[in-house]
């Protein structure tokens, strides 16, 4: 089935630094990708969505300054966290939808396995 | 009104019960519905897909859609406690996808 992998799933950071997670889908194209945040015992929050070529599309109350999202290629898209924050603390997942969809299935959704960010 | 709605639980059931999942949605004009399960500490990881009116069987699980009513279920047969997780809906109209809030469940060995 579709793979995404996201890189690094566990990073720690001083307060002020900046922290990119990757994420790629390994065997298919996905132009649109999304990003996502969750808190312990919270559900699922949806960012942002990536559009390769194009600027991302924020949800409201997401900050694009701080949240940058970058998607250069069919098969990859960023998110830099700048000047993290211990309230930037959280779990970070990736999702990818693969544009051959006769492949794996009409709009299916496969998340990366995430990236554990704490910010001392 | 939420896009997708789902009962938090937590939801309880003994090893070799049924445990029943519902989910409601808003936008009739959806085309795609999901299951999703969720262990802590983890990423979603896709369960059951459905695309059309009534059951699709796969394996111990069993999803059920009504778009008449903007209903999608899931059923999980002979439920183990490896099934105990957090289960989301999710729903696409196409270019968004609407994630619930996640159904909490726990099977008692």
């Amino acid at each position: 089935g579709a793979v995404v992998s996201q890189h690094p799933s566990w990073v720690i950071c001083k307060s002020g630094t900046s922290v990119k997670i990757e994420c790629r889908s390994l065997d298919f194209q996905a132009t649109t990708m999304f990003w996502y945040r969750q808190f312990p015992k919270q559900s699922l929050m949806l960012m942002a969505t990536s559009n390769e070529g194009s600027k991302a599309t924020y949800e409201q109350g997401v900050e694009k300054d701080k949240f940058l999202i970058n998607h250069a290629s069919l098969t990859l898209s960023t998110l830099t966290v700048t000047s993290a924050h211990p309230e930037d603390s959280s779990f970070y997942i990736c999702s990818a939808r693969a544009d051959r969809t006769p492949v794996y299935g009409a709009n299916v959704l496969t998340f990366g396995a995430g990236s554990r960010l704490t910010v001392l | 009104q939420k896009e997708v709605e789902q009962n938090s639980g937590p939801l309880s059931v003994p090893e070799g019960a049924i445990a029943s999942l519902n989910c409601t949605y808003s936008d009739r004009v959806s085309q795609s519905f999901f299951w999703y399960r969720q262990y802590s500490g983890k990423s979603p990881e896709l369960i059951m897909s459905i695309y059309s009116n009534g059951d699709k069987e796969d394996g111990r699980f069993t999803a059920q859609l009504n778009k008449a009513s903007q209903y999608v279920s899931l059923l999980i047969r002979d439920s183990q406690p490896s099934d105990s997780a957090t289960y989301l809906c999710a729903v696409t109209t196409g270019n968004q996808f609407y994630f619930g809030t996640g159904t909490s469940l726990t099977v008692i060995p």
